[in-house]
């Protein structure tokens, strides 16, 4: 099945400053890749996806890319704010289900 | 509230006693997953239903486990025989396409 890593596990970085978090994925026919964000004692919240026919995608301060020969992808979160603290998961596709990395927990210091 | 919901919150239970929980879904959803996450680990999945239909099921989701989803609209997990190991939270997602909206989770402390 897929296999999906994180890292770094941890990733503190000033207020204002850009945070990237980076992701592989095992299984090449995987073909839809989330991020989710997840706050202490919160449901996972869906904040961008990306499908394998597109390379980069962007939503205000967030945007992910997908390099479909390394089968690796990651998350771009630039102006960072405090409550951008939060740990973020990657996830891939495989016959229906997702697979998910095990967190990366994102600390924003004021 | 138009997302998904989960009924308990939180369960505590003894080793040994059944439980069950219950999964509201998106109401356009056609597709239901259940979730289990441990502390430190992103969510593991253990079951899929398309409408009615339960159509994989994790190697995770062992006997003591059932799941349904009676006329395709809200989903019940049921945990018999209940273990230490069992305690976690219970997430349930759901989608109409590949993106999965999850609710809050039912949180489940065996002792």
């Amino acid at each position: 099945g897929e296999n999906v890593e994180q890292h770094p596990s941890t990733l503190s970085v000033q207020e204002g400053d850009s945070a990237v978090i980076k992701c592989t994925y095992s299984d090449s026919a995987s073909n839809y890749f989330p991020w989710y964000k997840q706050e202490l004692g919160k449901r996972p919240q869906l904040i961008i996806d990306i499908r394998s026919n597109v390379g980069e995608k962007k939503d205000q301060r967030i945007a992910v890319t997908l390099n479909k020969t390394a089968k690796h992808f990651s998350l771009h979160i630039t102006e960072t704010q405090p409550e951008d603290s939060a740990v973020y998961f990657c996830a891939a596709n495989g016959n229906n289900r997702l697979a998910f990395g095990k967190g990366n927990q994102v600390v924003v210091i004021p | 509230d138009t997302g998904v919901s989960q009924d308990p919150r939180h369960k505590i239970t003894k080793r040994g006693q059944n439980v069950t929980f219950r999964c509201d879904p998106i109401s356009e959803h056609n597709r239901l997953y259940w979730y289990r996450q441990t502390l430190g680990q992103g969510p593991e999945f253990l079951t899929y239903f398309q409408n009615e239909a339960q159509l994989e099921k994790s190697r995770l989701l062992s006997d003591r486990f059932s799941a349904e989803r009676p006329k395709g609209s809200f989903s019940t997990l049921e945990i018999q025989r209940t273990e230490q190991g069992d305690s976690a939270m219970y997430l349930c997602a759901s989608s109409s396409t590949e993106e999965q909206y999850f609710g809050p989770g039912t949180r489940l402390t065996v002792t």
